[in-house]
């Protein structure tokens, strides 16, 4: 089955700068990557998703690049802001979206 | 973007007791939902998934006899935890999927579940 790894674990950075993670995956028939935004005692909630015939996906101050013949993608967050530190899951999805495969999580911390 | 409601949020319960837990679709139906679990600091693991009218389908090494799921209309799923233990403390979380094909998956906020 398909494993993706996320990392760094932990990610503290100063107000204003950026701060990017990434997740790598093994099957080559993953075509689907969200990005999920989770808060203390809450659902995760997307924040922004890439499809596998897309390099590269920008929503204001958040984007997503995939590199599939690498099989990685990161997600890039610029001009952080405190309300930005919460866990972050990169996610996986099969061909048939049958499934989400996510990784460990990284907890960002953005210092005022 | 959809709603996806998890109810309740919180709830302790005596060990060997049940517990139900409640998946809704507001605004959108879901023929796919998901039940995931979540240990403190950790990511999300898939437990099962549901299809509506259907039997869930478990994932290796969850009792299915001991988490109960049934999806009996279209934006309603619910997990039942049964004779429920200490070790099954923990934060479940539901998610739905719109449509057959389509890909977002909408979260619903959890359920924090506490065995004593």
């Amino acid at each position: 089955g398909e494993n993706v790894e996320q990392h760094p674990s932990t990610l503290s950075v100063q107000e204003g700068d950026s701060a990017v993670i990434k997740c790598t995956y093994s099957d080559s028939a993953s075509n689907y990557f969200p990005w999920y935004k989770q808060e203390l005692g809450k659902g995760p909630q997307l924040i922004i998703d890439i499809r596998s015939n897309v390099g590269e996906k920008k929503d204001q101050r958040i984007a997503v690049t995939l590199n599939k013949t690498a099989k990685h993608f990161s997600l890039h967050i610029t001009e952080t802001q405190p309300e930005d530190s919460a866990v972050y899951f990169c996610a996986a999805s099969d061909y048939n979206f049958n499934k989400f495969y996510f990784g460990s999580g990284t907890k960002l911390n953005v210092k005022p | 973007g959809a709603v996806v409601s998890q109810h309740p949020s919180r709830v302790i319960c005596k060990s060997g007791t049940s517990v139900k837990i409640e998946c809704r679709s507001l605004d959108f139906q879901a023929t796919t939902m998901f039940w995931y679990r979540q240990f403190p600091k950790q990511s999300l693991m898939l437990m099962a998934t549901s299809n509506e009218g259907s039997k869930a389908t478990y994932e290796q090494g969850v009792e299915k006899d001991k988490f109960l799921i049934n999806h009996a209309s279209l934006t309603l799923s619910t997990l039942t935890v049964t004779s429920a233990h200490p070790e099954d403390s923990s934060f479940y979380i539901c998610s739905a999927r719109r449509g057959q094909r389509n890909t977002e998956a909408f979260f619903g906020q959890g359920t924090r579940l506490t065995v004593v």
